[in-house]
């Protein structure tokens, strides 16, 4: 099965940009997504596909990919913004296997 | 309003079995795959299972392949994990979650808010 790595812990200053990472091979056939969770909540999809957000999901939040790394970027970065983030994608080894990344906590300074 | 609600969840003991539902509304049901994704207390999250519209295809994680089955009943609008042999690292929160897909791309873009098992004698 494939795996999805992201950095443990990444900090921004408040209104700064901070940049995500996720690698793994599945994401050079797959976008990645990705997953907004704040303690005691649900996961909150943010981006998918290309860069797509859903509705209500503030436009500071962009997606990228190159190779086999996606990247989740907030530009100006909000208090609110300090969650854990997950990114996802599809298998590459089976039809109806996913798998998500360790997460990543942010923190805004 | 699109909603889905997880139940089933509780205390059970190890090689025990215990059955998860999860109830949707607010959608069409049988358009969607359907997918279990689990978190540990104070861990990430954990990919468990996906079914597709239809039941036509199903995947598990390896940690549970063997031991857990997903299904649904369309007519129910419900998804479903039957958990056997359950060990002490299956404890945690279970969430149901609904899957949008392109050619290129899947997400889950809707969640529930989880039940809780615990796998404890």
């Amino acid at each position: 099965s494939s795996e999805l790595t992201q950095d443990p812990a990444v900090s921004v200053a408040l209104g700064q940009t901070v940049r995500i990472t996720c690698q793994g091979d599945s994401l050079r056939s797959y976008y990645a997504s990705w997953y907004q969770q704040k303690p005691g909540q649900a996961p909150v999809l943010v981006i998918y596909g290309k860069n797509n957000r859903p509705s209500g999901i503030p436009d500071r939040f962009s997606g990228s990919s190159s190779g086999n790394t996606a990247s989740l970027t907030i530009t100006g970065a909000q208090a609110e913004d300090e969650a854990d983030y997950y990114c996802n994608s599809r298998d590459s080894s089976g039809n109806h296997l996913r798998v998500f990344g360790g997460g990543t906590k942010l923190t805004v300074l | 309003e699109v909603q889905l609600v997880e139940s089933g969840g509780g205390l059970v003991q190890p090689g025990r079995s215990l059955r998860l539902s999860c109830a949707a509304s607010g959608f069409t049901f049988d358009d969607y795959a359907m997918h279990w994704v689990r978190q540990a207390p104070g861990k990430g999250l954990e990919w468990v299972s996906g079914i597709s519209w239809n039941s036509g295809s199903i995947g598990y994680a390896d940690s549970v392949k063997g031991r857990f089955t997903i299904s649904r009943d369309n007519a129910k609008n419900s998804l479903y994990l039957q958990m056997n042999s359950l060990r002490a690292e299956d404890t945690a929160l279970y969430y149901c979650a609904k899957e949008l897909y392109s050619s290129s791309w899947y997400a889950f873009d809707i969640w529930g808010q989880g039940t809780m098992v615990t796998v404890s004698s």
